[in-house]
């Protein structure tokens, strides 16, 4: 179909290693938001983007976590130098209209193990 | 921080009706109820929201109390896939509106 999609579905990195995580939003979306979401809780928010402007980066936990969406599609969440405690998933999700007013849709998420 | 409150879980029997209640006592005039759905491995799912007015559609119905503190999800014929965890959010509308997840509620659909 055409949703969300995001890769890779899961990734095992050691500690101190860079990792990057893609996200193929559906075409035509103009926002496009990030989430983590650790073992038991609910997702929380990271970052927004409408079309290739990152508009809200005040989620984002620490200058190790770096988002871009360089020509407003697929967007790309880098973490360098990861710790135990970015073990999560992390969520995509993307909607119709500028400022996320409308519903969003998610991909299915990318499971990060930080060993 | 989240705005809602929610019972952590519930459970009801394949074929009745789940209803699963929110508190947003300190909601905001321009602030609307949505709600979302999360199944297991899976990122959320739509289903519903609203201002004022009690809304339905193919998946759910949404009972909001007059005074907006409270609202009502009602899956009117639960089945076995409507099991999962049930997020009530309170957001406002425009530029950069973020979803503000709280715990949710659990909901166990049993045979």
């Amino acid at each position: 179909g055409a949703g969300v999609s995001q890769s890779p579905r899961y990734k095992v990195a050691k500690r101190g290693q860079d990792v990057a995580l893609r996200c193929d939003p559906i075409s035509g979306h103009v926002s496009l938001f990030w989430y983590q979401q650790a073992l038991g809780q609910g997702p929380e928010f990271l970052t927004y983007f409408q079309n290739e402007a990152q508009l809200d980066k005040s989620g984002l936990p620490s200058d190790r976590f770096f988002a871009e969406r360089p020509e407003g599609s697929v967007s790309t969440l880098k973490i360098q130098r990861t710790q135990q405690e970015d073990s999560a998933v992390y969520l995509c999700a993307s909607s119709l209209a500028a400022g996320g007013s409308n519903e969003q849709f998610f991909g299915p998420g990318t499971r990060l193990t930080v060993l | 921080d989240a705005k809602t409150t929610q019972p952590p879980s519930m459970d009801c029997a394949e074929g009745r009706a789940a209803n699963l209640p929110c508190n947003h006592s300190t909601i905001s005039g321009n602030e609307y109820v949505y709600w979302y759905r999360q199944i297991h491995s899976q990122g959320p799912q739509y289903i519903i929201h609203g201002l004022k007015n009690n809304e339905t559609n193919e998946m759910a119905s949404l009972i909001i109390t007059e005074d907006r503190k409270s609202s009502t999800l009602i899956l009117p014929h639960a089945t076995l896939r409507d099991t999962a965890v049930y997020y009530c959010i309170v957001r406002a509308a425009g530029a950069n509106s973020k979803l503000t997840f709280g715990k949710g509620i659990t909901l166990s659909v049993r045979p």
